[in-house]
């Protein structure tokens, strides 16, 4: 079946310095979404992409949905300690239309 | 407009036992998707309900079962519980693709 694959798998961090992480798949997704979730809490949705080269914005945060449809990259500029958390990538799996995840990236910030 | 709550946050269920979570979904949203995630990884799609309906059901057992009632709240319902069924149970109510998750419920089976 279709999979995400996140890389890195966790990443420790200086606050201030910015953040990339990438999300890929052998096969192709019509929909990225990246998402943050807290100790003890669900997910939650930060950026949404729809179409293939799309550049969108939240804030800090950049994502970016590849050209081959096979890849989305996540940046944070200027990282702060509440950025704490893991990051999933998701997108609609093309057999079913449910939602499939990757395995998240864990960041930590150090003050 | 209200969240997605789940209930209860926490529960433990020995072997064997049966168990029901609830999910009560956002206003507006009539769907409603189930997810396991297990510690340390992403979010597994269990299955999804549409109008009362069952709309798509991933890799579970029959023993994993749901419904979704008129006012689109929702149960997961679990029979013969084994101790890899001790995960976060995550609910996600949508409009297209708008997922707005709960906080979850932390099942442990002992």
């Amino acid at each position: 079946g279709q999979q995400l694959n996140q890389s890195p798998q966790s990443m420790f961090i200086q606050e201030g310095e910015d953040v990339s992480m990438n999300c890929t798949s052998s096969s192709i997704f019509n929909t990225w979404l990246w998402y943050k979730q807290d100790p003890g809490e669900g997910p939650v949705l930060l950026i949404a992409l729809y179409k293939a080269g799309e550049l969108t914005s939240n804030g800090r945060l950049t994502a970016q949905f590849g050209i081959t449809r096979k890849d989305s990259f996540l940046n944070i500029s200027a990282s702060i300690p509440s950025d704490v958390g893991i990051y999933f990538c998701a997108g609609p799996s093309s057999n079913t239309g449910k939602l499939i995840f990757g395995q998240g990236t864990t960041l930590q910030v150090k003050p | 407009e209200t969240g997605v709550t789940q209930s209860p946050t926490h529960l433990i269920k020995t072997r064997g036992q049966q168990v029901t979570l609830r999910c009560s979904s956002q206003s507006g949203h009539n769907t409603v998707s189930w997810y396991q995630q297990a510690l340390g990884q992403g979010p597994q799609f269990i299955f999804q309900y549409y109008r009362e309906e069952e709309n798509g059901r991933g890799n579970f057992p029959p023993r994993f079962s749901g419904l979704q009632f008129p006012n689109y709240s929702s149960e997961l319902n679990v029979n013969a519980l084994e101790l890899d069924d001790s995960a976060l149970y995550l609910c996600a109510s949508s409009y297209n693709y708008g997922y707005t998750f709960g906080s979850g419920t932390r099942l442990t089976v002992v």
